[in-house]
């Protein structure tokens, strides 16, 4: 069966430091890549997103992604965290029958 | 103002009373899906429809029934309720297969069944 795996549920940082959540997932065919973000009480919001090309991708308020095919990885990254980026993030995939498959989230909780 | 408008926001009921959580867009979006989110499960697709009449099962569609009749509609139904259908649930939209475009969410609706 297809799946996404977030392995970080829960990461706690200071205000600053850098941040990678993981995402792996198993599907062999052509696949979108989302990252998406959900503060507390909203839904989800489009972070950032990969098509194609340029496996590098840059999103809203500062966060990239890196696709690497090889090991079926799209990790999200941001050089300096910010109080406001407290938030729920999932990672999801679109395979090429048009099914959506998230990840069961990591929440992030940055201290000031 | 493109959005997804789910109704009602929130709904408090009790077991086997039927009831519908409507989903409109304004985007002229052919894709439309049902998720729910549970604590520590992500979102688990429900129901997704390619177009008007196409419907298919997501990964969770026990206990769940939907239709598509116009575009820019896509209701989830529960026939009969279970506790274990509380939820927190959310419509998302985008334009067909082939774009390289995201899904727009919903506002999500949080239902309590008793």
């Amino acid at each position: 069966a297809q799946s996404v795996s977030q392995h970080n549920h829960h990461v706690i940082l200071s205000e600053a430091a850098s941040l990678e959540l993981g995402c792996n997932y198993s599907y062999g065919g052509t696949v979108n890549l989302f990252w998406y973000v959900q503060y507390p009480g909203q839904h989800l919001q489009l972070l950032l997103k990969y098509f194609s090309g340029d496996p590098l991708v840059k999103g809203i308020k500062g966060f990239e992604a890196e696709f690497i095919k090889s090991k079926f990885s799209f990790n999200l990254r941001k050089p300096s965290v910010q109080w406001s980026d407290t938030a729920e993030y999932f990672c999801a995939v679109r395979n090429n029958f048009n099914k959506f498959y998230f990840g069961s989230g990591t929440k992030l909780n940055v201290k000031p | 103002e493109a959005q997804v408008t789910q109704n009602p926001r929130y709904l408090i009921t009790v077991t086997g009373k039927k009831l519908t959580v409507t989903c409109s867009q304004n985007m002229n979006h052919e894709y439309m899906s049902w998720y729910r989110q549970d604590p520590g499960l992500g979102l688990r697709q429900i129901y997704y429809s390619m177009n008007v009449e196409v419907t298919d099962k997501g990964d969770v569609p026990e206990g769940y029934k939907v239709s598509r009749k116009e575009k820019r509609n896509f209701p989830l139904i529960l026939e009969s309720p279970s506790p274990n259908q509380t939820s927190l649930y959310f419509c998302a939209s985008s334009p067909g297969q082939g774009s390289n475009q995201p899904q727009h969410f919903g506002d999500g609706t949080r239902l309590s069944i008793l």
